[in-house]
């Protein structure tokens, strides 16, 4: 019940489409949930979020979509760029706590 | 403008050494975190702490020890490496301890025990 399920593994776009992952949950408790970009060699850094009052968030190129009653959101990116190649985490938790659940990760490679 | 350093980079240990992984923020932050990040596990907690001289288990802190030296430092020991620790290990901080306001990582330290 606390997991995150994150798909696809790993993704490959050419430069100008859109990239899009998916994650899905089962604790409905849950309250926030971030978006992680991670390039290699580096830690993780916070990309953009959303709480489930609002069904979509926009942010530049980025965009998360949410759907309570299917616990799934996911991260939409438009005109994607060789420079959006990393892997993306999207995790879980409830706001008042401290604990990030994660996925597994998406690696993202867009072909120029 | 350092944010948040970890050190080692990299390192390699054998079955049974002890280690100590060092991290230190300087964005005046009260929460620290240890993480590590395995292929196709994502990241898990393995310690949080909220201020100095408090700690918390996370998800997976067997095996491991850690200290909130100060407001700045996050250290985590290994008192008796296995091969299953290897990993990359990250820290992290936070202005406060809920989630919702951003962890900001350091560029992890890999460690391999053989």
């Amino acid at each position: 019940q606390q997991q995150v399920k994150q798909s696809p593994q790993s993704l490959i776009v050419q430069k100008g489409g859109i990239s899009i992952i998916n994650c899905a949950y089962e604790n409905t408790a849950f309250d926030y949930f971030p978006w992680y970009q991670q390039f290699p060699g580096k830690g993780p850094a916070l990309l953009i979020a959303i709480r489930p009052d609002v069904s979509e968030k926009k942010e530049g190129r980025f965009t998360i979509s949410f759907n309570k009653s299917a616990k799934q959101f996911s991260l939409h990116i438009m005109d994607s760029q060789p420079g959006d190649s990393a892997t993306y985490f999207c995790a879980a938790s409830i706001n008042s706590n401290y604990q990030l659940i994660w996925g597994a990760g998406t690696k993202l490679i867009i072909k120029p | 403008n350092a944010g948040v350093t970890q050190t080692p980079k990299f390192q390699v240990l054998k079955t049974g050494q002890s280690m100590t992984l060092q991290c230190a923020q300087d964005m005046n932050h009260n929460s620290m975190y240890w993480y590590r990040q395995d292929p196709g596990m994502g990241l898990r907690l393995i310690y949080y702490s909220a201020s100095e001289g408090t700690t918390d288990k996370g998800e997976v802190p067997n095996g491991y020890n850690v200290s909130r030296l100060n407001k700045r430092e996050f250290s985590l020991r290994l008192e008796s490496a296995a091969p299953s620790q290897t990993s990359v290990y990250f820290c992290a901080s936070s202005d406060g301890g809920r989630v919702d306001q951003p962890q900001h990582f350091g560029d992890g330290t890999r460690l391999s025990i053989l």
